[in-house]
């Protein structure tokens, strides 16, 4: 058990539809990071957030967004969703800031676009 | 920019056999490099990581790893496989100045009798 939670572990939606992700970190940690896993695109960073703020971007698309409230959980939200959105969605949490520490990650949550 | 390369997505080896996954790392600094296991429906989890200091990096379950700068790699090793190291394997990069950890592709271990 990493201390990582996320839920839901599985959604199933429909194309145009939004959903909302939630990751609680490690107790302590500050950091949050979600990652989208996926047969053809593999393991892809989409942003951090550290202690409230937005610390780093990846590969996020604009109807994507997350955001980390005070109590450090995040959430990330995915808008219009289209087939491809279709994946396994990740939170990892860290101590520290710059990630160059080690990444706790959750059990992810499985999205399924249909 | 920073990229990371595993050879092989599938890798097979029996019960007892050595293993050796490959990662190779494009950086214009040396960056910190990880490697990770996931295992079926679940998370991954640190193997183990090489920062500074000592190149050969010892980490859980008997895996190894050893940074070559003069050869861009950080290949993953382990003497004997055991059933239970059936997994993906990723092997990710990190420069420290900007707070984005790049994996590869990973690499699907089989273990057969």
């Amino acid at each position: 058990d990493s201390g990582v939670t996320q839920t839901p572990k599985h959604l199933i939606t429909a194309t145009g539809q939004r959903v909302t992700l939630r990751c609680s970190p490690r107790s302590g940690d500050l950091s949050v990071y979600w990652y989208q896993q996926s047969l053809d695109q593999g393991l892809q960073f989409l942003i951090q957030y550290y202690n409230g703020e937005e610390r780093a971007k990846g590969n996020i698309l604009e109807r994507f967004s997350a955001q980390q409230f005070p109590d450090l959980h995040s959430e990330l939200n995915l808008s219009s969703l289209e087939l491809g959105d279709s994946a396994l969605y990740f939170c990892a949490s860290s101590a520290e800031v710059a990630g160059i520490g080690e990444l706790f990650f959750g059990e992810g949550s499985r999205l399924t676009v249909l | 920019a920073q990229s990371v390369t595993q050879l092989g997505s599938h890798v097979s080896v029996s019960e007892g056999a050595l293993v050796l996954l490959r990662c190779n790392y494009s950086s214009s600094v040396p960056p910190y490099l990880f490697w990770y296991v996931q295992y079926p429906n679940q998370g991954l989890q640190l193997l183990l990581k090489y920062t500074t200091g000592a190149t050969l990096v010892k980490g859980i379950n008997g895996f190894e790893a050893e940074f070559k700068k003069s050869e861009t790699s950080f290949h993953l090793t382990k003497p004997s496989a055991h059933m239970s190291d059936a997994a993906e394997y990723f092997c990710a990069a990190h420069t420290g100045t900007a707070s984005k950890l790049t994996f590869g592709t990973g690499t699907r271990l089989q273990v057969t009798l």
